[in-house]
């Protein structure tokens, strides 16, 4: 069965510095998306991508945050740079067009010290 | 602003007895609720979602829900639970036809009891 696939599983970075996570979509979807959760809240969306540009981002997702599809199959969460309240889970989605069902990655865990 | 409430943060069932997860939703315009899974170490799944058709929905794993307008409830049942339904659940609503920006309750930690 077709997954979405992200990497790393997990991160540890210093403050200040920029992360790139990374992303690998169901082949035939045409929607991505980033969420996250912090360690005991609820799972927020940040961001949908479509046809190369976004389609629909929160409040969540400001300057520091960007995506990028920088080639056919992988997509990107780039944070410029990490804060401490940055540390999360972030989950990797993707959909057909109709998007009536994301199929979620396992999520890469980032921890900012 | 749509809102999803999830009753409980850990409920503990004993094997085999009735699972009942709540969830309750606040909507200005008709919902797409929906209800996901998250075994450890893994991805979210898709349970079951409610699109404005048959108010009670059946999805995978012998999990069902029912729609009910007057309570803004979306509560997930199983008749009998397994030690593998152990796992983290939530629900989120979407504001529009379909799952594109979906707004997730705060999970509820399912523990089965041998």
């Amino acid at each position: 069965e077709p997954e979405v696939t992200q990497t790393p599983s997990h991160q540890v970075t210093q403050m200040g510095q920029e992360v790139i996570l990374r992303c690998v979509p169901i082949s035939n979807h045409l929607y991505f998306y980033w969420y996250r959760q912090i360690l005991g809240q609820k799972v927020e969306f940040l961001v949908s991508f479509y046809n190369n540009e976004i389609s629909e981002k929160s409040e969540i997702f400001d300057d520091q945050f960007s995506v990028e599809r920088p080639d056919g199959s992988n997509f990107t969460l780039k944070i410029r740079s990490t804060k401490l309240e940055d540390s999360a889970m972030y989950f990797c989605a993707s959909s057909s067009p109709d998007a009536e069902e994301l199929f979620f990655g396992e999520g890469s865990r980032l921890t900012v010290l | 602003a749509q809102s999803v409430t999830q009753l409980g943060s850990h409920v503990s069932v004993s094997e085999g007895a009735l699972v009942l997860l709540r969830c309750n939703y606040s909507s200005s315009v008709p919902p797409y609720l929906f209800w996901y899974v998250q075994y450890p170490n893994q991805g979210l799944q898709l349970l079951l979602k409610y699109t404005s058709a048959a108010t009670l929905v059946k999805g995978i794993n012998g999990f069902e829900a029912e729609f009910k307008k007057s309570e803004t409830s979306f509560h997930l049942t199983k008749p009998s639970a397994h030690m593998s339904d152990a796992a983290e659940y939530f629900c989120a609503v979407s504001p529009s036809g379909s799952a594109r920006q979906l707004t997730f309750g705060s999970g509820t930690q399912l523990t089965v009891l041998p």
